[in-house]
């Protein structure tokens, strides 16, 4: 089945790295997704990587997969304030046409 | 270019009336795709419009329906509200789908609280 697993919770202090991580189960995902929301807000896409990459960096930002091991990281380099938020991973879930998410991990930079 | 709109932004209902909440997509984008945020069930995939058919659908009762209009505006409609109907429903726009693998950009959402 379709099925997404993030830990719930991290806290950092501000200018440390964060890494956020989520297993997944659909080997048939061809696109993996992270998504950034805030208090009150939508869901903000911060980047995605295609199935057969291993890293995408993108500024502050950099996604690793682990495709053997359903495995999917998201690293924000220099935490600010401003990071803190729930973030998501998703997968699309055999090309359906749906996204299936995690349950979110909020993210505490603390100054 | 505008993003995803949703409107309301808030909505307070009673047991047992309906809803509709409104969409417009991002200028161009010709999907639009409907999520259910709940505290427990998380994110969960309500159903996807595309050029006014619905071509995707997940596992909500019938009560729960959508359409889509020429323009790619869309609207869900909630019949017969309980409890657990309440929370946030955003929406989300795509060019043509995820059946693409394209971004999907989502909306503010609507809060809807059932009373």
């Amino acid at each position: 089945g379709e099925d997404v697993e993030q830990s719930l919770f991290l806290s950092v202090r501000e200018g440390d790295s964060s890494v956020i991580n989520c297993t997944y189960t659909d080997s048939s995902s061809t696109y993996l997704y992270w998504y950034k929301q805030e208090p009150g807000a939508g869901l903000q896409l911060l980047t995605y990587i295609f199935s057969n990459m291993d890293m995408k960096q993108d500024q502050r930002l950099t996604v690793l997969l682990n495709k053997k091991d359903k495995h999917l990281s998201l690293r924000i380099a220099d935490t600010q304030t401003g990071d803190s938020a729930i973030y998501f991973c998703a997968e699309n879930a055999g090309n359906t046409g749906k996204l299936i998410f995690g349950q979110g991990t909020t993210l505490q930079v603390k100054p | 270019k505008a993003g995803v709109t949703q409107t309301p932004r808030y909505l307070i209902k009673t047991r047992g009336q309906q809803v509709t909440l409104s969409c417009s997509p991002i200028s161009g984008h010709r999907s639009v795709s409907w999520y259910q945020q709940t505290p427990g069930q998380g994110l969960q995939f309500l159903f996807e419009y595309f050029s006014e058919t619905q071509r995707n659908k997940g596992n909500f009762p019938g009560r729960f329906s959508g359409r889509q209009f020429s323009n790619s505006r869309s609207e869900m409609n909630v019949s017969t509200l309980e409890l657990g109907d309440s929370a946030l429903y955003l929406c989300a726009s795509s060019l043509a789908g995820m059946l693409t693998n394209e971004k999907l950009f989502f909306g503010s959402g609507t809060q809807l609280s059932v009373l």
